[in-house]
């Protein structure tokens, strides 16, 4: 079974503090994804990464960074958390078989509060 | 931009019944993927089944399946003979099917929609 793990479940941190999320993948896919997940809103693309040191920006990447540099392993940063980035985060890994595109597998996710 | 609708914010059905959640999306692509995922409480998102818009025929996992309307951009799923592990948040969500290829890597994103409560009642 493919396993994905986030090393936290709940996190709680103060305004302008640095965060690190961290997310890793036991079966060797190649691409690595962040997501945020508020309430009415979905799932929306924060980065994702395609190989070790790329990046991609998704839908909602301002306040975040990010870091791949191990294939196994994708780490979310808030540089300066603030209050608007307390929700819960989503990490998930696909393969990426060439003509086919493959299932996401998502963590247990990690609800952040900032205070 | 591809977007995914849910227009049921939050469902509930009597154990054992059957009941369809909604899903519409819109792109101008003709190769595509579409999901269904779900969300328990507290617990891990999990793929409940899948799509592929150059099928003609419906996916089926057991007492899960979709009414997949290409012309109209309707991809609803169905679930039967309902149980309480059936309670969770349902997703819809659109992957463009041009991916498989790091200069294609863009094309790997899911949208999804905003989502559906399903509650499952004794």
């Amino acid at each position: 079974d493919v396993k994905v793990t986030q090393s936290s479940r709940y996190l709680v941190k103060r305004t302008g503090e640095k965060v690190f999320l961290e997310c890793v993948q036991d079966m060797d896919h190649e691409n690595m994804f962040w997501y945020r997940q508020d309430p009415g809103l979905g799932l929306r693309l924060i980065y994702f990464s395609y190989d070790v040191k790329m990046k991609e920006k998704g839908d909602i990447p301002e306040g975040y960074s990010v870091s791949r540099e191990k294939k196994e392993r994708f780490s979310l940063i808030l540089e300066s958390a603030s209050t608007n980035q307390t929700s819960m985060y989503l990490c998930a890994s696909s393969l990426m078989t060439s003509g086919r595109t493959n299932t996401q597998y998502f963590g247990p996710g990690t609800r952040l509060t900032v205070l | 931009a591809q977007t995914v609708t849910q227009s049921q914010p939050e469902m509930s059905v009597q154990e054992a019944e059957t009941v369809t959640l909604s899903c519409t999306y819109d792109t101008s692509e003709s190769n595509y993927y579409l999901f269904w995922y779900k969300q328990p409480p507290s617990r891990q998102m999990i793929l409940v089944i899948r799509q592929e818009a150059y099928k003609q025929q419906n996916a089926t996992e057991n007492r899960f399946s979709v009414n997949f309307q290409k012309a109209a951009k309707s991809f609803s799923l169905k679930i039967s003979d309902s149980q309480l592990g059936d309670t969770a948040m349902y997703f819809c969500a659109f992957m463009n099917g041009r991916g498989g290829h790091i200069s294609n890597f863009g094309n790997e994103k899911l949208t999804f929609g905003t989502g559906t409560r399903l509650t499952i009642i004794p």
